[in-house]
């Protein structure tokens, strides 16, 4: 696709419930990212993907959380049992590869999904 | 993982001034790009920039590597300009994950 592709753009979820955020990076982007935006404040990274492996998953914040990733496309965050504090902008960004992220191949943000637990 | 401290936290300008948005980081960095977040939250890429300097347009960017601070400069400023600039940095030899500063939030006003 032209760009990072998220849906839901905005979900409103009741406390306890689970919810799936998507993401669908641009064409050939083998690198996949996740970041949670609190109001406010800066970027706190979540996970990675270079392709389907997630070989870092220590930004995720509790066991609620998980996410995967099939075919080097799209990526789902999964949030069980949803608290207060998860309501969040959730961001999803993809860069060419790895490799490439760190020479000269800038992060493609999506907008995002605007999570809010009532 | 890598402190980065943006500042100021909030700048306001009068359209058509110049403006100098700081970025310092605890470690040594091997990846820095600075990211513009318009008021629609979409985030832009707008440098690549691990040492030396770049410009682009009204925009330049120094990052001088051995003291462990980024500076973004905005010359002539427009009410496009508005928004929260964020730097982030990946560790060397970690280059996967990239740390955020907590942003400056510029208001550019006609």
């Amino acid at each position: 696709g032209a760009g990072v592709s998220q849906s839901p753009s905005n979900k409103v979820t009741e406390k306890g419930k689970d919810v799936e955020l998507r993401c669908d990076p641009i064409s050939g982007h083998t690198a996949l990212y996740w970041y949670r935006q609190r109001l406010g404040q800066g970027l706190e990274f979540l996970i990675y993907f270079q392709g389907n492996s997630a070989p870092d998953k220590s930004g995720l914040p509790s066991d609620r959380f998980s996410a995967e990733r099939t075919g080097e496309s799209v990526s789902t965050l999964t949030i069980q049992r949803t608290q207060q504090e998860d309501s969040a902008v959730y961001l999803c960004a993809s860069s060419l590869n790895l490799q490439a992220a760190s020479y000269n191949s800038p992060l493609h943000f999506g907008n995002g999904t605007r999570l809010t637990v009532t | 993982g890598i402190q980065v401290e943006q500042s100021p936290p909030d700048l306001i300008l009068q359209e058509g001034a110049n403006s100098t948005l700081r970025c310092n980081f605890s470690d040594s960095v091997n990846n820095l790009q600075w990211f513009h977040q318009n008021p629609w939250g979409q985030l832009i890429n707008l440098f690549y920039i691990p040492s030396g300097t770049k410009q682009n347009g009204r925009l330049s960017a120094t990052t001088v590597a051995t003291e462990r601070y980024s500076l973004l400069y905005i010359s002539s400023s427009q009410t496009t300009d508005s928004g929260v600039y964020f730097c982030a940095a990946t560790r060397e030899y970690n280059f996967n994950k990239f740390y955020f500063g907590s942003g400056t939030k510029l208001n550019v006003k006609p």
